[in-house]
């Protein structure tokens, strides 16, 4: 059964700053890997997702995938307070029928 | 943005009744699926469907059974609720086989005494 592990469990990082989570994955044949934010109380949501080795930027917001080192990662630059949640990294397998979620990262970002 | 609807909010059940967790969504979407989050688990996968009719198992489906009898809703059913089911339930739906955007519902917590 593939593993999705997360690192690190938690962070606090002051506003402003450049803020760096990750994924492993066990499967170098998974095919989509996708990062979700929830805030306290709420429904996780869709930030960004990836199929291919490589980058990808959104705003703020930049996913790097790297199938042969079978890791993932979110960057958040000039992070602030609003960013702080719970970030959910997820991935689907080869076969893509469902996503297999981390255990979470939890970020607060302090004024 | 994507509807998934979830009811009730919150529930509490006795040890050996039987609990229904019920969600609708109002996007179309084929796939549907059910996701416990209990701290330091993260979002597992319980059941999920591809279509009216289709349930399949998850990584977790011990104790739980699924119904699809129509495209729009989705339910998780507890035959026999145990306090180890205490949790928050999340429902999501998404348009492709896995490889796509999910979009969940505001869950249900459910505390099983």
């Amino acid at each position: 059964q593939q593993k999705v592990q997360q690192s690190p469990e938690s962070l606090i990082v002051p506003e402003g700053a450049m803020t760096s989570l990750n994924c492993t994955f066990s499967d170098s044949a998974s095919q989509y890997f996708a990062w979700y934010r929830q805030h306290s109380g709420k429904a996780p949501k869709a930030l960004m997702s990836i199929f291919s080795n490589g980058e990808k930027e959104e705003g703020r917001f930049t996913i790097h995938l790297n199938k042969a080192s079978l890791h993932f990662s979110l960057h958040i630059r000039d992070s602030q307070p609003s960013d702080s949640a719970l970030y959910l990294c997820a991935v689907s397998p080869n076969s893509g029928t469902y996503q297999r979620f981390g255990t979470g990262t939890k970020l607060q970002v302090v004024p | 943005e994507a509807a998934v609807t979830q009811s009730p909010r919150n529930k509490v059940a006795v040890t050996g009744g039987k609990v229904t967790l019920s969600c609708n969504q109002t996007n179309n979407h084929n796939n549907m699926y059910w996701y416990r989050q209990d701290t330091g688990h993260g979002l597992r996968l319980i059941h999920y469907s591809y279509g009216a009719g289709s349930t399949e198992k998850g990584d977790i489906p011990d104790g739980y059974k699924a119904s699809r009898p129509s495209q729009e809703n989705f339910s998780l059913i507890l035959e026999l609720a145990t306090p180890s089911q205490t949790s928050v339930y999340f429902c999501a739906s998404g348009e492709g086989q896995g490889a796509e955007t999910l979009y969940f519902g505001s869950g249900t917590r459910l505390t099983v005494l």
